[in-house]
C-alpha cells in the first residue's frame, strides 16, 4: 500500500546549526509533497510544499529537496532557533485527494 | 474566523457514551477533512468532504464513527459508544478545494475516554 516514513523519530541540533529531516514515500506517482510543523497543543502548521516537477524549493530559512529517483524528501532548516523545536511531518498526496502523513520527527534545538 | 476552529478543545467522557466534535472551517473553503492523531503518532485520515459530493469515508475505523457537514460549512464528527482506544486528538482541516492540497488545520479536540 501507499506509505510515508521518516528516517529518525527524534533529532537534536545545536542552536544556530542547520538541521535536515528526511522522509521516504512509496508511490512514484505521487505529485505533491508538503511539510508541516506541529508545536505542543497545536494543530500542524504549513511550512513549505513542492510539486513533482521540481526538485528543490526554498522558503525563509527552509529548503525542501525532492529526489524522485529514490522517492525521498527532505526538509532543511538553516540557522536553527529555539522556536524551531517541534514535531515535523511530511505528507504526500498519492493522487486520491487526501494527504498521507508520516509519523513525524521531533526536533529539539539545544541552546 | 481567520482559521479553522474546533470545539471543544478538550473532552473527557466515560466509556460507552457518545461524543460530538465540531469543526468550523475557513470561510470559503469547500474541502474539509478529519484526521486522528494518537499520542506520539502521525495523522490518520478519517473522512473527507468536498462540496456537495458524497464524502470519502474510507478512513473511518468502525461504524461507531460518523460525520456530517451541514450547508457545506460546519462539520460534526460523532463517535458512538466510545471506547478507550478512541482516545486521541481529533484534527479538522480545510482547503480551498480538492485540487488545492494545502490543508489548514485547527488546534484539535483532545478526547479522553475513561
Amino acid at each position: 500500500g501507499e506509505s510515508v516514513g521518516l528516517h529518525l523519530p527524534t533529532l537534536s541540533v545545536q542552536e544556530g546549526d542547520n538541521s535536515i529531516i528526511n522522509c521516504a514515500y512509496s508511490n512514484s506517482a505521487s505529485d505533491y509533497f508538503i511539510w508541516y510543523k506541529q508545536e505542543s497543543g497545536k494543530g500542524p502548521q504549513f511550512i513549505i510544499d513542492i510539486r513533482s516537477n521540481m526538485d528543490k524549493r526554498q522558503g525563509q530559512r527552509v529548503t525542501v529537496l525532492l529526489n524522485k529517483t529514490v522517492k525521498h524528501l527532505s526538509l532543511q532548516i538553516a540557522a536553527t532557533q529555539p522556536g524551531d523545536s517541534a514535531v515535523y511531518f511530511c505528507a504526500v498526496n498519492f493522487g486520491n485527494e487526501k494527504l498521507t502523513f508520516g509519523t513525524g520527527t521531533r526536533l529539539t534545538i539545544i541552546p | 474566523g481567520a482559521g479553522v476552529s474546533q470545539s471543544p478543545s478538550n473532552k473527557v467522557t466515560e466509556k460507552g457514551k457518545d461524543v460530538e466534535l465540531r469543526c468550523d472551517p475557513i470561510s470559503g473553503h469547500t474541502a474539509l477533512y478529519w484526521y486522528r492523531q494518537s499520542l506520539g503518532q502521525g495523522l490518520e485520515f478519517l473522512i473527507y468532504f468536498q462540496g456537495n459530493s458524497a464524502p470519502d469515508k474510507s478512513g473511518l475505523p468502525s461504524d461507531r464513527f460518523s460525520a456530517e457537514r451541514t450547508g457545506g460549512s460546519v462539520s460534526t464528527l460523532t463517535i458512538q459508544r466510545t471506547q478507550q482506544e478512541d482516545s486521541a486528538v481529533y484534527l479538522c482541516a480545510s482547503s480551498l478545494d480538492s485540487l488545492n492540497e494545502k490543508l489548514f488545520f485547527g488546534s484539535g479536540t483532545q478526547l479522553s475516554v475513561l
